[in-house]
């Protein structure tokens, strides 16, 4: 079985443009969780959706949105890009709905850089 | 707020030495995870512990749950190259939250 697949792999913006990242969960996980890891830093929480339904969010603002879709795939996005914002972006899937109450399994992430 | 703090940053012990990484957390934990991350990978999953004092063991390496659920080690027996990496635990409480990780240096 495939794990976890995210796309892009690598992605450059400019400050102010939008960007959305891709994730495809592995076969029968129904919960898709992102994150943010900053190099040199653990990853940290932002979104998880089970179901189709957001059931978790972080202390991320407004800018961050996702959503997850009928075959629970997912998509984050991110609009007005900052500086900041640059970190590799991870999606993990699960099988279960509490985010951290089971195993995760973590794709290669989105390395976004913005300039 | 809840946080998770993670010691030591860093760790260079000579490949055969023992290791260990220890995860403190502000607030009783659910339970508790551990990651380990190599170098340009993503986090994998090594274990998850969930009773007071529960104590898990994977080969060379020894997971462990205090007793007020606050806290957790993880510990590697005569550590190999093949150990190099980050050690991420994550607590969950009302939410999930990543310790900042040990990053553990092998020296041949």
């Amino acid at each position: 079985d495939a794990g976890v697949t995210q796309s892009p792999t690598h992605l450059i913006k400019t400050r102010g443009q939008q960007v959305t990242l891709r994730c495809s969960p592995i076969s029968g996980h129904k919960s898709v969780s992102w994150y943010q890891q900053v190099l040199g830093q653990g990853p940290q929480f932002i979104f998880q959706y089970y179901e189709k339904e957001e059931r978790g969010r972080g202390n991320f603002p407004d800018r961050f949105s996702a959503r997850q879709f009928p075959n629970y795939s997912s998509e984050l996005n991110v609009n007005a890009l900052l500086l900041g914002d640059s970190a590799l972006y991870l999606c993990a899937s699960s099988y279960w709905t509490e985010v951290g109450s089971y195993e995760q399994y973590f794709g290669p992430g989105t390395r976004l850089t913005v300039t | 707020g809840q946080q998770v703090m993670q010691i030591p940053q860093y760790q260079h012990v000579q490949e055969g030495e023992d290791f260990t990484t220890y995860c403190n957390s502000s607030t009783t934990l659910s339970n508790i995870q551990w990651y380990k991350q190599r170098p340009g990978g993503h986090p994998v999953f090594l274990i998850q512990l969930v009773k007071s004092g529960e104590v898990k063991k994977q080969k060379r390496l020894t997971f462990q749950f205090g007793e007020a659920k606050k806290n957790s080690s993880l510990h590697i027996t005569a550590t190999q190259t093949t150990d190099v990496g980050t050690y991420f635990c994550a607590g969950l409480k009302d939410k999930i939250i990543f310790g900042k990780g040990t990053r553990l240096h092998i020296l041949p």
